[in-house]
């Protein structure tokens, strides 16, 4: 079935750090890929998406690149805030016998250091 | 703010008892979904309604049921509680569209004693 793999954290950084958080996926269909964030206490909200091979997210300085070659939609961002300092879910939505499936990976923890 | 709301934020009781959490969509989405996050586990999708009914079912146990009302509010109802139902539930709700995004509620805490 789809699955989601996300790098296990959690990731620790310094402001203005580079950050790559990495995901890769298994899907038997074409999926849409997504980035979710958590900030403490609160709900996941969408940072960024892809629908198809090649499609770049971007949101907030944050990007990801679809690479259907590799499976890959890994997150980064050139220059971290102590205001990213969250839970990352790297999820693909695809669908599979007439309906929609989103799979979540188990997310990422940063934290970031002023 | 997600315009999805969850009552309750907080939920404490013993166990082999049942709880109702409550779930009001985004104004216009006629999907709901539910999620269990433990640390354990991670996000593990339970269910999904699409304009009052069932539309896809994951790891879901018997032991828990949900609905979708004609106003489009939702309800998950867990019975029977066991100290590993301890966990952080979301509701999220979407247009049902392909591909929409997932717009998450705050989450009601369980904690089951």
């Amino acid at each position: 079935g789809d699955s989601v793999t996300q790098m296990e954290g959690p990731v620790t950084l310094s402001e203005e750090a580079f950050l790559t958080i990495n995901c890769t996926y298994t899907a038997t269909g074409y999926p849409s890929l997504f980035w979710y964030v958590q900030y403490p206490g609160e709900g996941l909200q969408l940072l960024l998406k892809a629908t198809k091979a090649d499609d770049k997210g971007s949101n907030k300085g944050f990007e990801a690149t679809y690479r259907k070659e590799t499976t890959s939609f890994h997150l980064e961002k050139g220059s971290v805030q102590v205001s990213d300092s969250a839970v990352y879910f790297c999820a693909l939505s695809d669908v599979q016998g007439g309906s929609e499936k989103l799979v979540f990976g188990k997310g990422t923890k940063l934290t970031v250091n002023p | 703010d997600s315009g999805v709301t969850q009552t309750p934020k907080h939920l404490i009781t013993a166990t082999g008892q049942r709880v109702t959490l409550r779930c009001s969509p985004r104004s216009g989405d006629l999907s709901v979904y539910w999620y269990q996050q433990s640390l354990d586990q991670g996000l593990q999708f339970l269910i999904q309604y699409y304009n009052g009914e069932e539309r896809a079912k994951g790891n879901i146990l018997e032991r828990f049921s949900a609905q979708q009302f004609p106003d489009l509010h939702s309800e998950l109802n867990l019975s029977s509680l066991e100290l590993g139902d301890s966990a952080l539930y979301f509701c999220a709700s979407s247009t049902g569209q392909a591909n929409s995004p997932l717009h998450f509620g705050n989450g009601t805490r369980l904690t089951v004693t």
